[in-house]
């Protein structure tokens, strides 16, 4: 078993839908949990982070926590095809530099 | 506006050849890190440089893998004797601190293919 795990999809949506993207893991030490965006044929870019359980709200993107199941939730309201991306879940342990990837879930927002 | 450039940005080796990709970070970046992604996964871990410090070196697959840093800025991850199973895209990734691990900038990578 992956210390992270995540659903691949694909995920395809209609323009203004509330998408959900979800992660486990294994691995109790992970405090960090980070959302990564990646365009095709680019680099991730860090969409948010937060620290330990809990919630975070940055415009339209909302990242949850749940350290007792071990879940991590990023919640995207009113999608743009812009949006269209693989989304990869990066949870890291406190002290260390290394972030675990989730597989990333390929979504796509249709006009 | 500088973001982490890598170079090259394809490149095709034959297997067996050494190849080497070249990393330059964020200016003033003190950390340093690769990942690689393999086709449809998630990137992964393979080393980590504070400065010129090599600290981390856990996720490098065999010795054939070799990375350096020596003046604390760019850096060049070397392969050796190249296999088919090295071909992914290989990741760099800056960051300003040790204390910022999750500002980490990715470049945006050098894709390996090994025939």
């Amino acid at each position: 078993q992956k210390e992270v795990e995540q659903d691949p999809g694909p995920l395809s949506v209609p323009e203004g839908a509330i998408v959900s993207l979800n992660c486990t893991y294994s691995n109790s030490a992970f405090q960090y949990f980070m959302w990564y965006r990646q365009y095709s044929r680019k680099g991730p870019e860090l969409l948010m982070y937060t620290y330990s359980s809990g919630n975070k709200e940055d415009g339209r993107f909302t990242a949850q926590v749940d350290k007792s199941s071990k879940y991590i939730s990023l919640f995207i309201r009113d999608s743009q095809p812009s949006d269209s991306a693989t989304y990869l879940c990066a949870p890291r342990e406190g002290g260390s530099e290394k972030l675990v990837f989730g597989k990333g879930t390929k979504l796509t927002v249709n006009p | 506006g500088a973001g982490v450039s890598q170079s090259p940005r394809y490149k095709v080796a034959k297997r067996g050849q050494d190849v080497a990709l070249r990393c330059d970070p964020i200016s003033g970046h003190v950390s340093l890190f690769w990942y690689q992604q393999a086709l449809g996964q998630g990137p992964e871990f393979l080393t980590y440089f504070q400065n010129e410090a090599q600290l981390d070196k856990s996720g490098l697959p065999s010795d054939r893998f070799f990375a350096e840093r020596p003046e604390g800025s760019v850096s060049t991850l070397k392969i050796q004797r190249t296999q088919q199973e090295d071909s992914a895209v290989y990741l760099c990734a800056s960051s300003p601190d040790r204390e910022r691990y999750t500002e980490a900038f990715f470049g945006q990578g050098t894709r390996l293919t090994v025939v």
